[in-house]
């Protein structure tokens, strides 16, 4: 098992791009979730999903969506990117059973 | 999901006990009581978790108190490769409620 994929690892991009951040997983999790760390700070949830076409806020939706068209994969978009939105983004999939989260090796992306 | 609070930072000496408390007062009774570590910038990865009863695995040990109001992870001989942020979360285990991270503790273990 690959467990969860993140691509791309780095990203730099200009204000007012746009791009997506891809996730996928193999384990076969119904739960998904995209994070941002900004440095020196604690992981912010951004969106997240209980199941294939279900999708919900977290705590910093702006500016990002997410769809969820497949068990197994949860992109995420940047419409438009800001500085502001330069972090680190992990993708991260739950186990039903015992709860327990996967992480991706995460995404590095900076806005100019 | 359960608000929870831990000390910014801790330090411990090699090869002893490093034990990090996190309170979780206001913790749903259906809600287990989640431990990650992150290692510099890599994303988090699982340790332990525990509804009511002590737990004990490989890596750690997860002290519960009576009420569940607050929780202690115990890592019996800490080790260098132990300096990491260490979060304490509440959560379901249905894998259906939403997952917040809040700042966690940074330990650090001092040769």
């Amino acid at each position: 098992n690959a467990g969860v994929t993140q691509t791309p690892k780095f990203q730099v991009l200009k204000t007012g791009q746009s791009m997506t951040l891809q996730c996928a997983q193999d384990m076969n999790h119904e739960y998904m979730s995209w994070y941002r760390q900004d440095p020196g700070m604690g992981l912010r949830l951004i969106h997240y999903s209980v199941g294939a076409g279900i999708t919900d806020q977290g705590e910093v939706p702006n500016g990002y969506n997410v769809s969820r068209s497949t068990t197994e994969d949860f992109p995420l978009r940047l419409l438009s990117a800001a500085p502001s939105q330069t972090s680190v983004y992990f993708c991260a999939s739950r186990q039903r059973v015992t709860g327990e989260l996967f992480f991706g090796e995460g995404s590095r992306l900076t806005v100019l | 999901d359960a608000k929870t609070t831990q000390p910014p930072s801790m330090d411990c000496a090699e090869g002893r006990a490093a034990n990090l408390p996190c309170n979780h007062s206001t913790i749903s009774g259906n809600e287990y009581v989640y431990w990650y570590r992150q290692i510099h910038s890599q994303g988090p990865q699982y340790i332990i978790h525990g509804l009511k009863n002590n737990e004990t695995n490989e890596m750690a040990s997860l002290i519960i108190t009576e009420d569940r109001k607050s929780s202690t992870l115990i890592l019996p001989h800490a080790t260098l490769r132990d300096t990491a942020v260490y979060y304490c979360i509440g959560s379901d285990s249905g894998g259906y409620q939403k997952v917040t991270f809040g700042t966690g503790t940074k330990l650090q273990v001092i040769p």
